[in-house]
This record gives structure tokens, C-alpha cells and sequence, in this order.
């Protein structure tokens, strides 16, 4: 079964760290998003990317970078991680550029920057 | 800029109650709306969504209706079961935005026996 994946589940850090998240979905979706869960706030979006070399920033997205190599992974990268990114990260993926489609998550990866 | 309201937490019921959970948007011309449901430990998965004015969109016992005249989209079930304990996100996505979801902040919903 197509599904999307992230890892690690779990990471600690140091504050100034370089931190990449691995996002990898078998669906062959060409639109790809990465989300900050935090509480009181939802989900918001860091950066997207609509298909191989595309990538766009989202409403948050200082101090992260993501780059698409392949259909497959959306890797982000903390630059120098900081307290205020600790947070849950959601990966997802979708099929369609229209605003009708339906978007896959990942189980989330927890960040702790200490 | 477009955005999403969602009535605020916790939401505690007994089994068998009546659900609602309110959903108000804000967005220039007309979104597609989606309510997203969070399990325990685990990442979002659709629950339901409508494309335009008056559609209702249903799973699973829920239902929403796509209120243009109210932007509105509220979360309704007849009976809800303990499994239904979860966090409900009411979302967003903009004509021409290419699928970027606003999501609201999520409403916690505890449901005891």
C-alpha cells in the first residue's frame, strides 16, 4: 500500500544544530507540504513544493530549507535550530494542484531543541 | 488573508450525545473546506470535505455543511462513541492555492462511557 512516511520519530537537539527531518511518499504525488503542529495555534505551513525542483515558502518558513531532488522526498532542514522550533512536524503529500484535493500526512516527528 | 476559526476546547461528551463543533472561515472567493481528525500519537487524516455552496460532506456518522450565506462549516454527529475521542481540525483550501491548507487550531473532543 502507498503510504507516506517520516523519520526520525523523535529527535533531540542542541540549540545552533543542523537538523534534517526525512519525508519519503510512495503515492508518486507530485505536491508535497511540510506543517508545524503547535498548540493553540493548528498546523501552518513551513514550505511546499508542487513537483521535482519546485520549492515555495509558506507562512512560517525562516530558519527552515527544504530542497526536491525526487518525486518521492521532501527533506527540511533546521538551519541552526532554536527553542521556538521545537515543535510536532507533519509531512504530507497530494495528487492534485487544485484546492479540491485531498492531502496524506505523515505520523509526525517531534522535535525538542534544547 | 484567509483563515479558519474553530470554537475553543476541550469538548467533553458522554457516549451517545449529540457533536457539534463550529467552524467559521474567512477567504476571498470560494474554498473547498475540509474537517481533518488527529488520533492519539498519530498524524491527520481526512474525515470529510465539500468542494462548494450547499454541499454536505459525510463519514463515518459526521456531517458538515458548506454554508456560503454564514461561512460556516460545523462538524455535526448524532451520537458519538468513545472512539471518536480525538482532536477535529477545520481547514481550508483557497481557489487558485494550489492545495495550501489553513487549518483552524483544532478541537479537542473527549468522549466518556
Amino acid at each position: 500500500d502507498a503510504e507516506i512516511t517520516q523519520s526520525p520519530r523523535h529527535k533531540i537537539t542542541e540549540t545552533g544544530r543542523q537538523v534534517t527531518l526525512a519525508c519519503h511518499q510512495t503515492w508518486n504525488h507530485n505536491n508535497m507540504f511540510w506543517y508545524r503542529q503547535d498548540l493553540g495555534h493548528g498546523l501552518r505551513l513551513i514550505h511546499y513544493s508542487y513537483g521535482v525542483q519546485d520549492t515555495n515558502k509558506g507562512e512560517v518558513s525562516d530558519g527552515y530549507s527544504v530542497s526536491r531532488s525526487n518525486t518521492e522526498d521532501l527533506p527540511l532542514t533546521l538551519e541552526s535550530a532554536a527553542s521556538s522550533q521545537t515543535s510536532v512536524y507533519f509531512c504530507a503529500s497530494s495528487s492534485l494542484a487544485g484546492g479540491t484535493d485531498t492531502q496524506y500526512f505523515g505520523p509526525g516527528t517531534r522535535l525538542t531543541v534544547l | 488573508g484567509d483563515s479558519v476559526t474553530q470554537m475553543e476546547g476541550p469538548v467533553t461528551l458522554s457516549e451517545e450525545a449529540f457533536l457539534t463543533i463550529n467552524c467559521t472561515y474567512t477567504a476571498t472567493g470560494y474554498p473547498s473546506l475540509f474537517w481533518y481528525v488527529q488520533y492519539p500519537g498519530e498524524g491527520l487524516q481526512l474525515l470529510l470535505k465539500a468542494t462548494k455552496a450547499d454541499d454536505k460532506g459525510s463519514n463515518k456518522g459526521f456531517e458538515a455543511t458548506y454554508r456560503k450565506e454564514t461561512t460556516s462549516f460545523h462538524l455535526e454527529k448524532g451520537s458519538v462513541q468513545v472512539s471518536d475521542s480525538a482532536v477535529y481540525f477545520c481547514a481550508l483550501s483557497s481557489r487558485g492555492g494550489y492545495n495550501k491548507l489553513i487549518f483552524g487550531a483544532g478541537t479537542r473532543l473527549a468522549v466518556h462511557p
